[in-house]
């Protein structure tokens, strides 16, 4: 089974500002997907970015970056120029490319950008 | 982007009856989706995965008597939470997974269930 961790409950950026949160997974798998999810208050979950494995190449969209890390088996996302639209909870979560594509979720990081 | 639907969005039930939630895929077929429960501020946990036109198959520790299932067709699975209790009050998210694109999964705006 993969074990996904994120070791920072909860986070606070002032808006404008940076913050990286924090995910690592164990898995014996060469072949998977990777992803950040956001949960905002409404609970909607939403892609914010997704990273195969095989692609030596960080994901990026927009503001949101990933440091990706498959030797040390880490996956950080880098949020840059924060805005108070962003204050939600985030979620590591790991998929293995087979027949049952679950979803092995991390604890998750509360994150609060500050005005 | 693909959108799925969740029905109630919110429902309210006493104990020992039963209610059913829906999860319809509106612009996309999904073979298969998941039905997550969700407790407040914590992760998503898995409780099944569904196929279309076969049994749900539950993860260890999920009821299956409790927790009943249905995917009938490529846009829709229904949970039935049976004999409920207010334990089994949460909030239930379903997800369905995009049968071209593999690695994409969209989810429900989710189902907040509270057990009188």
């Amino acid at each position: 089974a993969q074990t996904v961790t994120q070791s920072q409950p909860e986070m606070s950026v002032q808006e404008a500002e940076t913050v990286t949160l924090s995910c690592t997974y164990d898995t014996s798998e060469n072949n998977y997907y990777l992803f950040w999810y956001k949960q905002p208050p409404s609970r909607q979950m939403i892609l914010v970015i997704r990273q195969e494995a095989y692609k030596q190449q960080n994901a990026t969209e927009n503001r949101f970056s990933v440091n990706f890390q498959k030797a040390a088996k880490s996956f950080s996302l880098k949020i840059s120029d924060s805005q108070l639209g962003d204050t939600a909870m985030y979620f590591c979560a790991f998929m293995k490319r087979s027949n049952d594509y679950k979803l092995s979720f991390g604890a998750g990081t509360t994150v609060t950008v500050r005005a | 982007g693909a959108v799925v639907s969740q029905h109630p969005s919110w429902v309210i039930c006493k104990s020992g009856t039963s209610v059913k939630i829906e999860c319809r895929s509106l612009d996309f077929q999904a073979t298969t989706m998941f039905w997550y429960r969700q407790f407040p501020k914590q992760s998503l946990m898995l409780m099944a995965t569904s196929n279309e036109g076969s049994k749900a198959t539950y993860e260890q520790g999920v009821e299956k008597d409790k927790f009943l299932i249905n995917h009938a067709s490529l846009t829709l699975s229904t949970l039935t939470v049976t004999s409920a209790h207010p334990e089994d009050s949460s909030f239930y998210i379903c997800s369905a997974r995009d049968s071209i694109q593999d690695y994409e999964q969209y989810f429900g705006p989710g189902t907040r269930l509270t057990v009188t």
